[in-house]
């Protein structure tokens, strides 16, 4: 049972490149979530999705976006890279609701952009 | 605006004493309270969580306690071991733009010495 999966785990982007991370899970979960982990700052949520086919913005969006085109994956790309936007994301999933044992985290990537 | 803070960077106790997280907020509208655990390199992991119409949860040597006019909660870990050592995440549940999602705080590092 592989629970979440996040690939790359690894990536270095120069400034201006364009990337996608893949998140995909087995748990028929409804809901998905990118977070980025930044020092000091906690996991903030950039993009959430309710369903297939639904995305919304979550508390900090700007430069990000993603897709939901099937139930078990999630994208998030970056158009232009900035090194602000080095950080370790983490994709999430959940069932309706997150009552219980809340969310099923991925192992995290860790971008780095120069 | 920080929704949900944990005030302690980091926090040392010594193996087989008890060790005390703590964790305030702010929106009395969450509605549940969740305790991650992250090691190094690993995504969070679901520790215990408590409902906002229960005062106290408590599973094996972890036991989380909400004082709901405080808006405070706090996670006992007793006795405390090696393997206790990792950064420990507070979480609130509540609904915003007609989905439920986690608020994080900004994690405590936990350090167990031998």
């Amino acid at each position: 049972n592989a629970g979440v999966t996040q690939t790359p785990k690894f990536r270095v982007l120069k400034t201006g490149q364009s990337m996608t991370l893949l998140c995909a899970q087995d748990m028929n979960h409804e809901y998905m979530y990118w977070y980025r982990q930044d020092p000091g700052m906690g996991l903030r949520l950039i993009h959430y999705s309710v369903g297939e086919g639904t995305t919304a913005k979550g508390e900090v969006p700007d430069g990000y976006n993603v897709s939901r085109l099937k139930k078990q994956n999630f994208l998030l790309g970056l158009e232009s890279a900035a090194p602000s936007q080095t950080s370790v994301y983490f994709c999430a999933s959940s069932s309706l609701t997150v009552y219980g044992n809340g969310y099923t985290f991925g192992s995290g990537t860790r971008l780095t952009v120069v | 605006d920080q929704q949900v803070k944990q005030n302690s960077p980091s926090l040392s106790v010594q193996e087989g004493r008890i060790s005390i997280l703590n964790c305030d907020y702010t929106n009395s509208m969450f509605d549940y309270f969740l305790w991650y655990k992250k090691y190094p390199a690993e995504g969070p992991t679901f520790l215990i969580s408590i409902s906002s119409i229960k005062d106290k949860n408590e599973d094996g040597r972890f036991t989380v306690f909400l004082n709901k006019s405080a808006k405070h909660l706090s996670l006992h870990i007793v006795p405390s071991q090696p393997g206790d050592s990792a950064v420990y995440f507070c979480a609130a549940s509540g609904v915003a733009q007609g989905a439920q999602k986690l608020v994080f705080g900004q994690g405590t590092r936990l350090t167990i010495n031998p």
